[in-house]
């Protein structure tokens, strides 16, 4: 069976410093992933996502960036965060874009900067 | 306006009790709508889908989607304390994009 595993769990992290946070899928291959950011109240803002290694497309112009470097390994990153970067941050995959399921989404990483 | 709208809450009802969620939006494209439970701390997770209009049953639940007034439903019957969550709609679009609500916390008290 697919899990989805996203790391750490929470996070404080000071404003200008860096910020990696990881997401890996097992139990499938050539899933499509994406990084998406839940704030209160706001619901949940699709930030990058991703067909394939290397091919990343952003869908929110902002502070974060994202990589991919392999199959199923998908990083969002920060080189300098700031107040506003604060959030829950979920990753998620699916096979099929236009899946009519959504996405399975991991367990997500909450984001605290200070 | 918002793509899709849905009331934050907080709902508290009496464990048993039938649950209402509801969801409006506004763009008549939507074809495939979601509902998505999502417990503290955790991710969501998808709890039923449906296509177009009409009503589909999973056990307890019943997502009822009516498309001439833009508004899906989320039905819970004889409630329980562990249905206690946050409760996200969503929408899917014709460019495969995906629209979420702001989510209904859900407290179904014992």
């Amino acid at each position: 069976s697919q899990t989805i595993h996203q790391w750490p769990a929470t996070l404080v992290q000071p404003v200008g410093s860096p910020l990696s946070l990881e997401c890996t899928v097992e139990g499938t291959s050539n899933p499509n992933l994406y990084w998406y950011r839940q704030a209160a109240g706001r619901g949940l803002q699709l930030l990058f996502y991703s067909v394939g290694i290397g091919q990343i497309s952003s869908e929110v112009p902002q502070n974060l960036s994202a990589s991919r470097p392999q199959d199923r390994q998908f990083i969002l990153s920060s080189k300098k965060l700031l107040l506003s970067d604060s959030g829950f941050y979920l990753c998620a995959w699916n096979l099929d874009r236009k899946s009519i399921y959504g996405y399975t989404f991991g367990s997500g990483t909450r984001l605290t900067v200070v | 306006q918002k793509e899709v709208e849905q009331d934050p809450g907080p709902l508290s009802v009496p464990e048993g009790a039938i649950v209402s969620l509801n969801c409006t939006y506004s763009n008549s494209a939507f074809q495939y709508f979601m509902w998505y439970r999502q417990y503290s701390r955790k991710g969501p997770e998808l709890l039923m889908y449906t296509y177009s209009s009409g009503n589909k049953e999973d056990g307890r639940f019943t997502a009822q989607v009516d498309k001439s007034s833009k508004y899906i439903s989320l039905f819970i019957r004889d409630s329980q304390p562990s249905d206690s969550a946050t409760y996200l709609c969503a929408m899917r679009d014709n460019f495969n994009k995906f629209y979420f609500g702001s989510g209904t916390k859900l407290n179904v008290k014992p």
